[in-house]
């Protein structure tokens, strides 16, 4: 079993639409989530992070984790085609130089 | 400011052959870091640095793989005797230090094709 499990998609909603994209994990020692949209042929880019559990909003895009659940959230709102990426979610355990656990993505697709 | 830029942006070679791939970071990141995605699936941690030395290699499949980061800045990964399977992504990434260190910023990865 993997340490971070991401349903690969696709997710296709219309433009507008409120996304839900989600990971979980196992390992209890992680502290940092991250996601990161990546374009097709790009490479990933940070949209947002937070440490331990809680909500971070930026802008459209609201992050939360759930570290009693081990489950971790983005939330996209008043989705645009722009949007239409893979979403990457990743994990570090804990502060200074460390790797990141990524899942596989999840591939959304936002029809005008 | 410049990102992070990765050098070849494609490469392809024969089996058995020697490549290498480079990594400029974002000037004043200490740390850098080596993953590997294959298709459909999510970056794998290869390698970092803090400054010169490599600090985890734990994520190297082999031993036929090696990087270099000689002066703390550009880095080069090196694949000896290449394999159909080493075909992947290659993605370089840097971050600042201390409690910015999870921030990790991506090229835009290295396309590598064994024949």
């Amino acid at each position: 079993q993997k340490e971070v499990e991401q349903d690969p998609g696709p997710l296709s909603v219309p433009e507008g639409a409120i996304v839900s994209l989600n990971c979980t994990y196992s390992n209890s020692a992680f502290q940092y989530f991250m996601w990161y949209r990546q374009y097709s042929r790009k490479g990933p880019e940070l949209l947002m992070y937070t440490y331990s559990s809680g909500n971070k909003e930026d802008g459209r895009f609201t992050a939360q984790v759930d570290k009693s659940s081990k489950y971790i959230s983005l939330f996209i709102r008043d989705s645009q085609p722009s949007d239409s990426a893979t979403y990457l979610c990743a994990m570090s355990a804990n502060t200074g130089f460390q790797k990141l656990v990524f899942g596989t993505g999840t591939r959304l697709l936002v029809s005008p | 400011g410049a990102g992070v830029s990765q050098t070849p942006s494609n490469k392809v070679t024969e089996k058995g052959k020697y490549v290498e791939l480079r990594c400029d970071p974002i000037s004043g990141h200490t740390a850098l870091y080596w993953y590997r995605q294959s298709l459909g699936q999510g970056p794998e941690f290869l390698i970092y640095f803090q400054g010169t030395g490599a600090a985890d290699d734990s994520g190297l499949p082999n031993d036929r793989f090696f990087a270099v980061r000689p002066e703390g800045s550009v880095s080069t990964l090196k694949i000896q005797r290449t394999e159909r399977g080493d075909s992947a992504v290659y993605l370089c990434a840097s971050s600042l230090r201390g409690d910015r260190a999870h921030e990790q910023y991506f090229g835009p990865g290295t396309r590598l094709t064994v024949t």
